[in-house]
């Protein structure tokens, strides 16, 4: 099946612990994106990359990082230094192009700080 | 910037009645206009998109938008509402060049009661 796949479901993170999350896909897209969902809220972009190994920070990267070494991956790690990281989070790919630029996203992770 | 405006937090309408959740955008040059639905702790699916050409668009599970360009709107609609449309629901913008993100809105939630 081709998909986005998040992993794990449900991550608990002790508080000053860094926690990766885990983003895959294997529609061939040259975009991906990383979102936060807080409850009665919208998705606030958090990093995007269009490329191999480029990423650009979005509305509110502090506290977080990302890698893009392959296509297929791009794992988001939530640092100590977020302060507030329980959240939902959503992974999402997509072309980039005129045609079909709606993005595909994954079942997402919530994150919860203990 | 570009920017999206769901104004309403949530929606009620009974079961069989016809529903409107709203949208706005602001965006340079042409968008391109999207609809996703989200059910409880998953991701997003896409439902519908404008592109270009016919301003009513039909997508998934019988809904359809309608894409006005003077009023900056893209409202999704649906003529007979059912129990399971009940969800929340996203719209989202993207400038009509290559290789921008999506901007969603704050999201709503439609309630379909009985």
């Amino acid at each position: 099946d081709g998909g986005i796949t998040q992993s794990p479901k449900y991550l608990f993170r002790k508080e000053g612990q860094n926690v990766t999350l885990s983003c895959e896909q294997n529609l061939n897209h040259d975009a991906m994106y990383w979102y936060r969902q807080d409850p009665g809220q919208g998705l606030r972009l958090i990093y995007y990359s269009q490329i191999v190994n480029d990423f650009q920070k979005g509305d509110i990267a502090e506290g977080y990082s990302v890698s893009r070494e392959k296509k297929e991956s791009f794992p988001l790690t939530v640092t100590s230094a977020q302060k507030n990281p329980t959240a939902f989070y959503l992974c999402a790919s997509s072309i980039i192009g005129t045609e079909n630029t709606e993005a595909f996203f994954g079942q997402g992770t919530r994150l919860t700080v203990v | 910037a570009q920017s999206v405006a769901q104004p309403e937090d949530q929606v009620n309408v009974a079961e069989g009645n016809p529903l409107t959740v709203k949208c706005t955008y602001s965006v340079s040059g042409n968008p391109y206009l999207f609809w996703y639905v989200q059910y409880p702790n998953r991701g997003l699916q896409f439902l519908l998109k404008y592109i270009t050409g016919d301003n009513l668009v039909k997508g998934s599970y019988g809904f359809e938008a309608e894409f006005n360009k003077s009023q900056t709107s893209f409202h999704l609609k649906k003529p007979s509402a059912l129990v399971s449309d009940s969800a929340l629901y996203f719209c989202a913008v993207r400038p009509g060049s290559a290789g921008n993100m999506l901007t969603f809105g704050g999201g709503t939630r439609l309630m379909v009661k009985p």
